[in-house]
């Protein structure tokens, strides 16, 4: 247990499904990020929230929508996705996003399916 | 551009010992991490360097040359429970993480 939970654990959608990703962290951490992990790729950064300002959007497609209430929780809007979004959607959480020795803190993923 | 290079997958026998090996090239460097990921559950922290040489925890052993570009995990006494992926991931300039693909250590009695 890592302190950080996502839900839900595995999803299922058709390319025209609107569903949203959860991700909540219990570790007063300030910055959180939405990860895609791929079988056998690196992990691919796709959004940072630092204090609840977005920091970062690596041109991720506009089918993939953040949104990060309060420090604590993040979400990951998906709509309209493609089979090739089917992957593990990892969040993880720090200190915060700035400083170089801050380990991340993940969550044990979204395994989603686009059929 | 940045990129880090670790071998797809290797094979230890328990109780011996292995090292995995990592190099990179980034827009500057502001730390290595290692991770340890088994199948179907979160990367957990393992190790941070910023400097060279050597940070020993426990059975686990990190290493850094930041002139070579390259870092090693080293697991002494493997156990069956040490098979799952090790994942490198550097700092770079702009205190973005840099992810290698990962190694996946099978660990055979």
């Amino acid at each position: 247990e890592t302190g950080v939970t996502q839900t839900p654990r595995h999803l299922v959608m058709g390319m025209t499904n609107k569903k949203s990703l959860k991700c909540e962290q219990h570790l007063g951490h300030n910055a959180m990020y939405w990860y895609k992990q791929s079988a056998k790729k690196p992990l691919e950064l796709m959004f940072v929230y630092n204090f609840k300002e977005q920091t970062e959007n690596n041109s991720v497609p506009s089918r993939f929508s953040p949104e990060c209430p309060n420090s604590s929780h993040l979400f990951l809007h998906l709509h309209t996705l493609q089979p090739e979004d089917s992957a593990l959607y990892l969040c993880a959480s720090s200190q915060d996003s700035a400083s170089g020795g801050n380990e991340q803190f993940f969550g044990p993923g979204t395994r989603l399916t686009v059929l | 551009g940045q990129n880090i290079d670790q071998p797809t997958e290797m094979t230890a026998t328990e109780g011996a010992i292995v090292q995995i090996n990592c190099t990179y090239q980034t827009s500057g460097f502001n730390g290595l991490f290692w991770y340890q990921q088994h199948a179907g559950e979160a990367p957990t922290f393992l190790s941070y360097n910023v400097l060279d040489g050597l940070e020993e925890k426990g059975r686990f052993s990190s290493f850094l040359s930041r002139s070579k570009g390259y870092s090693y995990l080293l697991l002494k006494e493997l156990q069956m429970k040490d098979s799952a992926s090790y994942l490198c991931a550097v700092r770079d300039g702009d205190y973005q993480l840099i992810w290698g693909a990962g190694t996946k250590l099978i660990i055979k009695p």
